[in-house]
């Protein structure tokens, strides 16, 4: 069964600390992997994506996820974290085409403490 | 537009009552998905559109929901005889015809019913 697994639900984490925010997928085609960050009332908007080359890939505000072939993990790191950070984050997989739904994890609240 | 407009953003029904919600993806997107994001919840994927292709269902919860994509653009969510487990914010996204391109969310449409 297709299906992403974020085992954090909430992480609270201190400013400047690093974070690391885990992702598992399952997925029986060559996945097409991403990171979206909700902020509170908003949509959904693209933290990085992932498909193929280089398996450290560079995103938006300071955000880098690394994938795992091996360990079927798309886990996205963050080296300091700003109070603006606090968020809910959502790893999700899909097919690399057009075509076929995204699948999404439950997400993961991030906290930030002063 | 220059992104992706839902309307309303919010709307609050009286159980039994029929309501749509309304997506206006970016202009050329072929692909388009409303997904549903209860309190604590991922995104549940609901429906999928791809171009002129029979939509993907699979996941409407009930026969209540349905969805139609008029002329390949403006996509129309409507939900039948609301209960109070149909409250949940209503997500729809739309992606390019090319491979490698992530999907864009609009706002959301915040359906309560009380």
């Amino acid at each position: 069964a297709q299906s992403v697994t974020q085992p954090d639900i909430h992480i609270t984490v201190s400013e400047g600390a690093s974070l690391e925010l885990r992702c598992n997928y399952s997925y029986g085609a060559t996945p097409y992997l991403f990171w979206y960050v909700q902020s509170p009332g908003q949509g959904l908007q693209l933290l990085l994506k992932y498909f193929s080359g280089d398996t450290l890939v560079q995103g938006i505000k300071g955000f880098e996820a690394e994938f795992k072939r091996s360990q079927s993990s798309f886990n996205l790191r963050k080296p300091s974290v700003h109070w603006s950070d606090a968020a809910e984050y959502f790893c999700a997989v899909g097919p690399y085409n057009q075509g076929g739904k995204l699948i999404f994890g439950q997400g993961t609240e991030l906290s930030v403490k002063p | 537009g220059a992104g992706v407009s839902q309307s309303p953003s919010n709307k609050v029904t009286e159980k039994g009552k029929d309501v749509e919600l309304r997506c206006d993806p970016i202009s050329g997107h072929t692909a388009l998905y409303w997904y549903r994001q209860s309190l604590g919840q991922g995104l549940e994927f609901l429906i999928y559109f791809q171009g002129n292709s029979a939509p993907d269902k699979s996941g409407l919860p009930s026969d209540r929901f349905s969805a139609e994509r008029t002329g390949g653009s403006v996509s129309t969510l409507t939900i039948q005889r609301t209960q109070q487990e149909d409250s949940a914010v209503y997500l729809c996204a739309s992606r390019d015809r090319r491979g490698n391109t992530e999907a864009f969310f609009g706002q959301g449409t915040r359906l309560t019913v009380v």
